[in-house]
């Protein structure tokens, strides 16, 4: 129940694309769900992040679009580019005392073609 | 830059061997998070300190410990190594519990 699971594993897209990542959770006490972007030899960084009392949120290229009801929500990325190529993480996690576990996805390895 | 340094950057050891990763949160974030990062588990979290006190823990195994010092530093002791726990160590850290983590680059542990 505390698994996020994403597809694809990887993805092409052609420069000028969309770019659809899609996770979905099981767990319904999760109430904060970020998106993350790593390049090789760096750590995740938070690119945008959504709560489950809107169904969507846009931040420049990237937009969340998040279903409650089918425990699913996918990261858009509209226009790609080939700077974008990287791998992203979705997350989930539920505030409990405090204490703010993430629980990641196994990652989408992103390629945009020039 | 996320403004979180950790060190060393790479790590070579022996099984049987114990090794100590380092962490300085951003300036002003009390709360520090260790992410353990392979290529068959993915990102795992281990564990959450708040201003010196463990918050929460995740899949961290007996021979790994963690603390955070008075001045917010953070130190992750991994003992009695094993082949299995070569992977990237993340450092994360969020001005409050309920804030956004930044991430540091992390410290490659190689297992030999």
């Amino acid at each position: 129940q505390q698994q996020v699971k994403q597809s694809p594993q990887s993805l092409i897209v052609q420069k000028g694309g969309i770019s659809i990542i899609n996770c979905a959770y099981e767990n319904t006490a999760f109430d904060y769900f970020p998106w993350y972007q790593q390049f090789p030899g760096k750590g995740p960084a938070l690119l945008i992040a959504i709560r489950p009392d809107v169904s969507e949120k846009k931040e420049g290229r990237f937009t969340i679009s998040f279903n409650k009801s089918a425990k699913q929500f996918s990261l858009h990325i509209m226009d790609s580019q080939p700077g974008d190529s990287a791998t992203y993480f979705c997350a989930a996690s539920g505030m409990n005392q405090g204490a703010q576990k993430l629980v990641f996805g196994q990652g989408t390895r992103l390629t945009i073609n020039p | 830059d996320s403004g979180v340094t950790q060190t060393p950057k790479h790590l070579i050891t022996a099984t049987g061997q114990r090794v100590t990763l380092r962490c300085s949160p951003r300036s002003g974030d009390l709360s520090v998070y260790w992410y353990q990062q392979s290529l068959d588990q993915g990102l795992q979290f281990l564990i959450q300190y708040y201003n010196g006190e463990e918050r929460a823990k995740g899949n961290i195994l007996e021979r790994f410990s963690a603390q955070q010092f008075p001045d917010l530093h953070s130190e992750l002791n991994l003992s009695s190594l094993e082949l299995g726990d070569s992977a990237l160590y993340f450092c994360a850290s969020s001005r409050a519990p309920s804030e956004k983590l930044f991430f540091g680059s992390g410290t490659q542990l190689s297992v030999l």
